[in-house]
């Protein structure tokens, strides 16, 4: 079976401040990895994704998530935080070269960028 | 550019209708998922299909949810016998790929959903 942990409901950070937003995994084999965003009465949003290769992946609007394989953890990231990055932030898991067809999210992670 | 189309985005039903909740993936995309999200949680997988094959329905959460995609694109889950802990999101989304691919062409890119209260 697979799982996703986001232990953070909210996270506030203040305008300009770096910002970041956890996520740990559970899978039997590799995981892909992905990050997606969610904006009100809107779909959800890809961000960014971890498949192989370099553990410090990059994506959208200046986001970048780092897997950390013994820690079982792939945490997003932002060097600088807009408040235009508020928003419901999902981490999803799907264990690679089988298992199960669907992505497993987290609960999600409220986001509030304080101006 | 055409993403993934859900209609209706409102669905408002009495305990007991049967709704019909369409979604139209990106053209050219092989696989189809679905999700239910209840309010405050992450979206929890329903089926898979790849082309017009259902692939994988384990997460159909009871034989009143039917879902089918007879051509290989636009596709139809059906709720049949609404019951109020069915009131929830339900999300498309699409990938370029099949599952069993790797890379970007597994991406999946979801549509606005489609909100279904049941009264």
């Amino acid at each position: 079976a697979q799982s996703v942990a986001q232990p953070e409901d909210q996270v506030n950070v203040a305008e300009g401040n770096p910002l970041t937003v956890k996520c740990t995994y559970s899978v039997s084999g590799n995981p892909y990895l992905f990050w997606y965003v969610q904006y009100p009465n809107r779909g959800l949003q890809f961000l960014l994704k971890y498949i192989t290769g370099d553990n410090l992946v990059k994506g959208s609007y200046g986001f970048e998530a780092e897997f950390n394989k013994s820690q079982t953890s792939f945490h997003l990231k932002k060097p600088s935080a807009l408040v235009s990055d508020s928003a419901l932030y999902f981490c999803a898991v799907r264990e690679a070269g089988g298992g199960a067809d669907g992505l497993t999210f987290g609960k999600g992670t409220h986001l509030i960028i304080q101006p | 550019g055409a993403g993934v189309s859900q209609s209706p985005r409102y669905k408002v039903a009495k305990r007991g209708q049967d709704v019909a909740l369409r979604c139209d993936p990106i053209s050219g995309h092989v696989s189809l998922f679905w999700y239910q999200q209840a309010l405050g949680q992450g979206p929890e997988f329903l089926t898979y299909f790849q082309n017009e094959a259902q692939l994988d329905k384990s997460g159909l959460p009871s034989d009143r949810f039917f879902a089918e995609r007879p051509e290989g694109s636009v596709s139809t889950l059906k709720i049949q016998r609404t019951q109020q802990e069915d009131s929830a999101v339900y999300l498309c989304a699409s990938s370029l790929a099949h599952t069993t691919t790797s890379g970007a062409k597994n991406i999946q890119y979801f549509g606005a959903g489609t909100r279904l209260s049941v009264l």
